[in-house]
């Protein structure tokens, strides 16, 4: 059973470029949920999707959007990159249907470097 | 809105001595509470979890209780070991709604021999 995977693993763009990152779910899972972790801090919760919608979003700018597919896999675009949106991006699954006992599972990240 | 904090690190044990990481909430309603370890260049990995108050998690000898009284989630291993060498984030799943996951700012351990 595979995991949450993540593509790519590492990245580098310059100022002003944007970037879509991708996420499939652990088998099963049917929400994916992306964070931004940067350098020695903890993950920041960027937005959910669920049935192909933004349910929930942090507090991120509009740069960042996303969409969900009807597989459940999902994509993180950040448009207009700026020095400070260099971190590890971490997409996690979940499954609504199993009520809210459902944990979190994490994929590996991709780290976005903005030079 | 909810929040998580842990205590600032490094901590830095020699093997075999007692770990506990302090881990404190705020949230409404009725959070489930998490321990994840981020391991250098890694994801996150769930380490252990409770839904409900009073419950422990427990998980390769580590363990933490769901203390709702203190808002406490404190993450504690009897016996460290060098392989334990990682960053520990606590963090809380919001009840209801779209399972928003609010982290803590993490706990870097190192376990010397």
């Amino acid at each position: 059973d595979a995991g949450v995977t993540q593509s790519p693993t590492h990245l580098i763009k310059t100022r002003g470029q944007q970037v879509t990152l991708r996420c499939s779910p652990k088998s099963g899972h049917d929400t994916v949920s992306w964070y931004q972790q940067a350098l020695g801090q903890g993950p920041q919760f960027i937005f959910q999707y669920y049935e192909e919608e933004e349910r929930q979003r942090g507090n991120f700018p509009d740069r960042f959007s996303g969409h969900q597919f009807p597989n459940y896999s999902s994509e993180l675009n950040v448009n207009a990159l700026l020095l400070g949106d260099s971190a590890l991006y971490l997409c996690a699954s979940s499954s609504r249907q199993t009520h809210l006992g459902e944990t979190q599972y994490f994929g590996p990240g991709t780290r976005l470097l903005v030079l | 809105g909810n929040s998580v904090t842990q205590m600032e690190g490094p901590v830095t044990l020699s093997e075999e001595a007692f770990l506990t990481i302090n881990c404190t909430y705020t949230a409404t309603g009725y959070p489930s509470l998490f321990w994840y370890v981020q391991y250098p260049g890694e994801g996150l990995q769930l380490l252990l979890k409770a839904t409900k108050a009073d419950d422990k998690g427990s998980n390769k000898g580590f363990e933490a209780t769901y203390r709702k009284e203190t808002t406490s989630f404190h993450l504690e291993k009897g016996s460290v070991q060098v392989s334990d060498s990682a960053v520990y984030f606590c963090a809380l799943r919001e009840s209801g709604g779209y399972q928003k996951v609010t982290f803590g700012t993490g706990t870097k351990l190192q376990v010397i021999p």
